[in-house]
């Protein structure tokens, strides 16, 4: 049982280029989120999915575009990477929107 | 609007003395509050919860109090201990938009030895 798992780690881009970032759960949640962490402004939600097939904006959606295909993967998309997206991502799913459990991180930088 | 806020940037304990970690809320939509605590270089962790309902939870050294009409709540830690040394993040879920949870901005609690 892996838990919520994020891949890359680690990446750079330049300005302008594109990525996608993937989340995958085992455990048969229907949520899952994907949040940014900047210094000073906390966990903030980006984009989020009730069940397979279905996305909704969060807080801070501009830049980002995400896809729910089948129900334990979630993947977030950059299509033209900016250095204000220079952050650290998490994703986390959950069963009911209570207690969500994290992945690891993936750590981004956009020069 | 930061509807949730953590006013306290950084705390600093001494071991075995109690840690208090304060959030303060605006919506009185939200009807349900966690802790997650987050070690560097990875992913937040549940730590506790509390229902509107209630005004106090209790899990081993941690307790959450729940104070509604003040649209406050705060997490104790007692005693202290150095693997404590954690950022701390409140969250809240409004009932009225029950899907997500809106997170606070981190205290971050060193316990000392």
């Amino acid at each position: 049982n892996a838990g919520v798992t994020q891949t890359p780690k680690f990446r750079v881009l330049k300005t302008g280029q594109s990525m996608t970032l993937l989340c995958a759960q085992d455990m048969n949640h229907e949520y899952m989120y994907w949040y940014r962490q900047d210094p000073g402004m906390g966990l903030r939600l980006i984009h989020y999915s009730v069940g397979e097939g279905t996305t909704a904006k969060g807080e801070v959606p501009d830049g980002y575009n995400v896809s729910r295909l089948k129900k334990q993967n979630f993947l977030l998309g950059l299509e033209s990477a900016a250095p204000s997206q220079t952050s650290v991502y998490f994703c986390a799913s959950s069963y009911s929107p209570d207690t969500q459990y994290f992945g690891p991180g993936t750590r981004l930088t956009v020069l | 609007d930061q509807q949730v806020k953590q006013n306290s940037p950084s705390l600093s304990v001494q071991e075995g003395r109690i840690s208090i970690l304060n959030c303060d809320y605006t919506n009185s939509m939200f009807d349900y509050f966690l802790w997650y605590k987050k070690y560097p270089a990875e992913g937040p962790t549940f730590l506790i919860s509390i229902s509107s309902i209630k005004d106090k939870n209790e899990d081993g050294r941690f307790t959450v109090f729940l104070n509604k009409s003040a649209k406050h709540l705060s997490l104790h830690i007692v005693p202290s201990q150095p693997g404590d040394s954690a950022v701390y993040f409140c969250a809240a879920r409004d009932s009225g938009t029950a899907s997500k949870l809106t997170f606070g901005t981190g205290t971050r609690l060193q316990v000392t030895l």
